[in-house]
């Protein structure tokens, strides 16, 4: 089994619609993050959470919420999903220390019409 | 966050050594030099780190400039699974981000 598990792996959706994505990991990381990749660029970070009462926000937070139910479980929403949030969606697990190096689930490839 | 530069495209020929390049050199003394890499519809994969000494792994090696204003990854011994686009990516205190660049995209010949 995958150390970083995200469900679903592809969506398709409406315009307005809410959505969640969920990642849950057994590497036992007190932090995780949800990054989105467009095509031909990198990454960038969505929220960002040091554990379960620590939520941060990243470089593109607008239109995204999150909600950490335990220390493995990480889920990302869109409240009113719209088209130019149409990505892959990655979330990734670390360890405390800033040099650890930071573990991705395979993705979800989100897609909204 | 302090820049690498890469070549943006690479070639190499299977069960050949490879040497991936990168360059950094505004980096500070608390960077940590981090290398992953991407499969077509993967998630980056960690590959390797170090500091300031030469690494090794199962996956591969990071050679490190005694200055550290550069780096090299070095995949032994090429298989056609290396094929992706690998990062190099500097780590400091208090960055929570990874800031991927445009990455090497690397081809494995059989």
């Amino acid at each position: 089994d995958a150390d970083v598990t995200q469900t679903p792996r592809n969506r398709i959706t409406k315009t307005g619609k809410r959505i969640m994505l969920e990642c849950s990991q057994t590497k036992g990381h007190d932090r995780m993050y949800w990054y989105r990749q467009d095509p031909g660029l990198g990454l960038r970070l969505i929220y960002y959470s040091f554990d379960v009462k620590d939520i941060n926000k990243g470089e593109i937070s607008d239109g995204y919420s999150v909600s950490r139910q335990a220390q493995a479980k990480f889920s990302l929403s869109l409240e009113s999903a719209i088209p130019n949030q149409t990505a892959l969606y990655f979330c990734a697990t670390s360890d405390r220390l800033y040099y650890q190096p930071q573990h991705f689930g395979d993705g979800t490839r989100l897609s909204i019409l | 966050d302090a820049k690498t530069t890469q070549p943006n495209s690479m070639e190499s020929n299977e069960e050949e050594p490879v040497h991936l390049p990168c360059n950094h050199s505004t980096i500070s003394g608390t960077d940590y030099i981090h290398w992953y890499r991407q499969l077509p519809s993967q998630g980056p994969e960690y590959v390797i780190h170090g500091l300031t000494s030469n690494v090794n792994n199962r996956m591969a090696s990071l050679a490190i400039a005694e200055d550290r204003k550069s780096s090299t990854l070095i995949l032994h011994r090429a298989t056609l699974r290396d094929a992706a686009v690998y990062y190099c990516i500097l780590r400091g205190g208090g960055a929570q981000k990874l800031v991927f660049g445009q990455g090497t995209r690397l081809t494995i010949n059989p």
